[in-house]
């Protein structure tokens, strides 16, 4: 199975905001809303950060929103922090198998 | 609070064998799919297997189809990963995370297979 496309890099300068896109195909992204982005800072654990599309877990800022529009998932960060400075992964659940993850975007904060 | 730590990872010579485990605690176990997630150094996630709660059913990745095989033991809030015919492109972090969403994560074990 093929890996969602997401953008090598994005960057932006504090308070900007930014968006990453995920494409994938009508067998995955656009074929369910089981869409999450994870947030991974260097040799720490991937942090779950947006699921079902746009739903954030309890304790995620609100500067974090997701969305979809056909077989294209896409992670908005406003009000861009140094903080958010990380490695970012979308995932998608599958027809062929229940998950596959995106190649993930390096986001750097000017 | 809801717990992940995996063991059994290592140095291993490609064709060899190992068996990853994953203890969890904080949750009712039973009741959650199990997924392994890996990690190449310097490389992006990539899905491994998944469990599901009663352990009836297992779903694999192309590249470790016919390779790995993913069990729970629900009594002991256990999952592992028992993998064979190890090649060079198998080494990396090893997570195991809690489904379906995936919300917690275990702090991984490194897999090394290497001549």
């Amino acid at each position: 199975q093929s890996a969602l496309t997401q953008p090598a890099s994005v960057s932006g300068s504090p308070g900007q905001s930014i968006t990453i896109s995920c494409t994938g195909t009508s067998s995955d992204v656009g074929g369910y809303n089981y869409v999450s982005w994870f947030q991974q800072h260097p040799g720490k654990v991937p942090k779950l950060i947006i699921y079902d599309v746009t739903k954030r877990p309890s304790g995620v800022s609100n500067r974090f929103s997701g969305s979809k529009s056909g077989n294209t998932a896409s992670l908005t960060i406003s009000g861009l922090q140094a903080e958010d400075e990380a490695d970012y992964y979308c995932s998608s659940y599958t027809s062929i198998n229940p998950w596959v993850f995106g190649g993930g975007t390096k986001l750097t904060v000017l | 609070e809801v717990q992940l730590l995996e063991s059994g990872g290592g140095l291993v010579q490609p064709g060899g064998s190992l068996r990853l485990s994953c203890s969890a605690s904080g949750f009712t176990f039973s009741n959650y799919a199990m997924t392994w997630v890996r990690q190449a150094p310097g490389k992006g996630l990539e899905w491994v297997s998944t469990i599901s709660g009663g352990g009836g059913s297992t779903y694999y990745a192309d590249s470790v189809k016919g390779r790995f095989t993913i069990s729970r033991d629900n009594s002991k809030n256990t999952v592992f990963l028992q993998m064979s015919s190890l090649r060079v492109e198998d080494t990396a972090v090893y997570h195991c995370a809690k489904g379906p969403l995936y919300d917690y994560w275990g702090q991984g074990t490194l897999v090394t297979v290497s001549s």
